[in-house]
């Protein structure tokens, strides 16, 4: 199994500045990862797969890069509606599994 | 716009078997480039996966609930269920139902297995 480990756990920050959460799998995935968001009270929100393509929707200050064993998605400015928990997910083999998620705070 | 609709009691006893159902709207459960999944969140904590299902009955599971769950189709009722038995207090969770980007047929997969659409979320309870 897949073990997806995020850094840093919380990240606080100020609205404007630029964020960089990563994911580092235990194994190779390929370009075969996720990311999402989810705020309190809310179903997760798709924001990247295959590592680098954004989902319908998404605004273009969220980027996913990275292949093989380390990714990471920045947030070019953050926004008071990006203070959430991202997490990110593999799907190169079964089962899936997630990361256990990284905190985005405001400062 | 599709949209997946949770239902299912919230309160289960020890040793029962949870049952949840997922309704699809505005599409077709049958689409050729779509699998379903149950995912859940215990509270305070992170996603964990359960297992997926393809409109053929093609299955997979998270081997940690593999001998407990079950993941069934209803293709008439463009729906989707799933059952766990043997609940126990760590079973207790928000359930989400999710549809995936990639599928599985003749023991080949395609497309991303990231999941674009969720159900709003069942809160379960496991208690007497």
């Amino acid at each position: 199994e897949v073990v997806l480990t995020q850094s840093p756990a919380t990240l606080s920050g100020s609205p404007g500045e630029r964020a960089t959460l990563s994911c580092r799998a235990s194994q190779s995935l390929s370009n075969n990862l996720a990311w999402y968001q989810q705020k309190p009270g809310q179903a997760p929100r798709l924001l990247i797969y295959g590592a680098s393509n954004r989902a319908t929707g998404i605004p273009a200050r969220f980027s996913g890069s990275g292949s093989g064993s380390q990714f990471t998605l920045t947030i070019s400015s953050l926004q008071s509606d990006d203070f959430a928990i991202y997490y990110c997910q593999h799907y190169n083999n079964w089962p899936l599994t997630f990361g256990g998620g990284t905190k985005v705070e405001i400062k | 716009q599709l949209q997946l609709q949770n239902s299912g009691p919230g309160l289960v006893k020890p040793s029962e078997t949870l049952s949840l159902t997922c309704t699809v709207s505005g599409g077709s459960i049958t689409s050729s480039s779509y699998s379903w999944g149950w995912i859940r969140q215990p509270p305070g904590k992170g996603l964990e996966w359960i297992g997926t299902i393809y409109y053929d009955g093609g299955t997979f599971y998270t081997p940690s609930l593999k001998s407990r769950v079950t993941i069934s189709v209803d293709t008439s009722k463009n729906r989707f269920s799933l059952t766990l038995g043997s609940v126990t207090a760590a079973d207790t969770a928000v359930y989400y139902c999710a549809r995936h980007l990639g599928y599985c047929s003749n023991s080949r997969c395609f497309g991303d297995y990231a999941m674009d659409v969720w159900g709003q979320g069942t809160t379960v309870t496991v208690s007497s």
